[in-house]
């Protein structure tokens, strides 16, 4: 079975540039995050999407993340305009809920960024 | 806001000897525990969960849950240098939060 799929493995970027995170997960699982691991903290979730649909943005920072997930397969995840503090490690995830509320997620490769 | 504490260590213990990791959480809702071990550079990987109070044993890892003292726990026996990693202590209610981890240092 192939796992989650991310690209690219790194990104380096000036500060005010735009960047962008595509995830693919894995066959058949409908629910997709997106994380945010800062160095020395556990990841933080930024989104969830179940199919195409958003459960979760509740931590995303709106006026500059943005995320998308046509068709309920893989995702993009945009940052517009980036700022040093979201240097960090961006991760995809992605489970197929066993019931309503029980899930195992499982992790891609991720993305680091770092913000210039 | 839900939180999930773990001390961030690093537990240092010799090949061979049971490691201990612990995790306490705020919300008295949450429904499901989840381990996940983390090497450095490397995504987390899945290794435990448990749903019900007590213990579900894996192999030589063992996860131990208390809702009332709302406490889960992560024994790993027989510890090998292979297991050196930061754990990361995860608990759903509507989504998952995830502790800082703890990482584990196995010395042969």
């Amino acid at each position: 079975e192939a796992g989650v799929a991310q690209s690219p493995r790194y990104k380096i970027i000036e500060k005010r540039q735009s960047v962008a995170f595509w995830c693919n997960p894995i066959s058949g699982h409908a629910t997709l995050y997106w994380y945010q691991q800062i160095l020395g903290q556990g990841p933080k979730l930024l989104i969830q999407f179940q199919n195409n649909g958003v459960v979760d943005d509740s931590q995303l920072p709106k006026d500059r993340f943005s995320a998308e997930r046509l068709k309920g397969v893989d995702s993009t995840l945009k940052i517009q305009p980036a700022k040093l503090e979201d240097s960090a490690v961006y991760l995809c995830a992605s489970s197929a809920p066993l019931t309503g509320t029980d899930y195992e997620q499982y992790f891609g490769p991720g993305t680091r960024l770092t913000v210039t | 806001q839900k939180e999930v504490e773990q001390n961030s260590g690093p537990l240092s213990v010799p090949e061979g000897a049971i490691a201990s990791l612990n995790c306490t959480y705020s919300d008295r809702g949450s429904q499901s525990f989840f381990w996940y071990r983390q090497y450095s550079g490397k995504s987390p990987e899945l290794i435990m969960f448990i749903y019900s109070n007590g213990d579900k044993e894996d192999g030589r890892f063992t996860a131990q849950l208390n809702k009332a003292s709302q406490y889960v726990s992560l024994l790993i026996r027989d510890s090998q240098p292979s297991d050196s990693a930061t754990y990361l202590c995860a608990v759903t209610g509507s989504t998952l939060t995830f502790g800082k981890g703890t990482m584990l240092l196995v010395s042969p």
